[in-house]
């Protein structure tokens, strides 16, 4: 059993199109992260929700839309796609704040062209 | 002052050389994580250190957190080819957020 599984594990799209990646954990954490890392493997915080809550936005573009319908999953919509968001996208979760341990799922290699 | 630093960015090493990355921040930091991120896949939780001046081993892995709190440092003894990856150290800022360091690529040549 896949403690954290966000599929699709490879997205290959063009500019301007709208997609979805989706993100389950069964660990019963309560808080659940995206995460960006680009190609030099900055790994960089998006979105944080905590039972179902928003608790961080990090200054991402309103292209990019969160929704966690409840604390097990937390998809992100993007809209309009640009060349820029190509990167690997991680889901991640954890019991209570960020300071406990996060566990991560494989993650979406999304690529615009 | 969120950032956290690490080096080097790259160290390529021959198999049964030794390994050390170092974290360093600009600001105490109330506990650090080290994750590791093996090549095409997602980073794993290794450790995480909490008191000033902390030592822990994981087998061939040693770990530090400084008196000041505002370094670590994970020393791998004799590197094997499965040690290959990416070592990110992590700290919690706010409680709210995990900030990854910037990252060390460890290659072993056989």
């Amino acid at each position: 059993d896949t403690a954290v599984s966000q599929t699709p594990k490879y997205l290959v799209t063009q500019m301007g199109n709208d997609k979805s990646i989706k993100c389950e954990q069964n660990l019963g954490h309560d808080t659940m992260y995206w995460y960006k890392q680009d190609s030099k493997k900055f790994l960089k915080i998006m979105f944080s929700y905590n039972n179902k809550e928003l608790i961080i936005n990090e200054t991402v573009p309103n292209r990019f839309s969160p929704k966690s319908p409840d604390k097990a999953h937390l998809n992100l919509h993007i809209n309009s796609l640009e060349l820029g968001d190509s990167a690997v996208y991680f889901c991640a979760s954890s019991q209570g704040f960020a300071k406990n341990i996060q566990y991560f799922g494989a993650g979406t290699r999304l690529s615009v062209l | 002052g969120q950032q956290v630093m690490q080096i080097p960015q790259y160290q390529h090493v021959q198999e049964g050389e030794d390994f050390t990355t170092y974290c360093n921040s600009s600001t105490t930091l109330s506990n650090i994580q080290w994750y590791k991120q093996r090549p095409g896949g997602h980073p794993v939780f290794l450790i995480q250190l909490v008191k000033s001046g902390e030592v822990k081993k994981q087998k061939r892995l040693t770990f530090q957190f400084g008196e000041a709190k505002k370094n670590s440092s994970l020393h791998i003894t004799a590197t094997q080819t499965t040690d290959v990856g990416t070592y990110f150290c992590a700290r919690s800022y706010n409680t709210d957020k995990l900030i990854f360091g910037t990252g060390t690529r460890l290659q072993v040549f056989p």
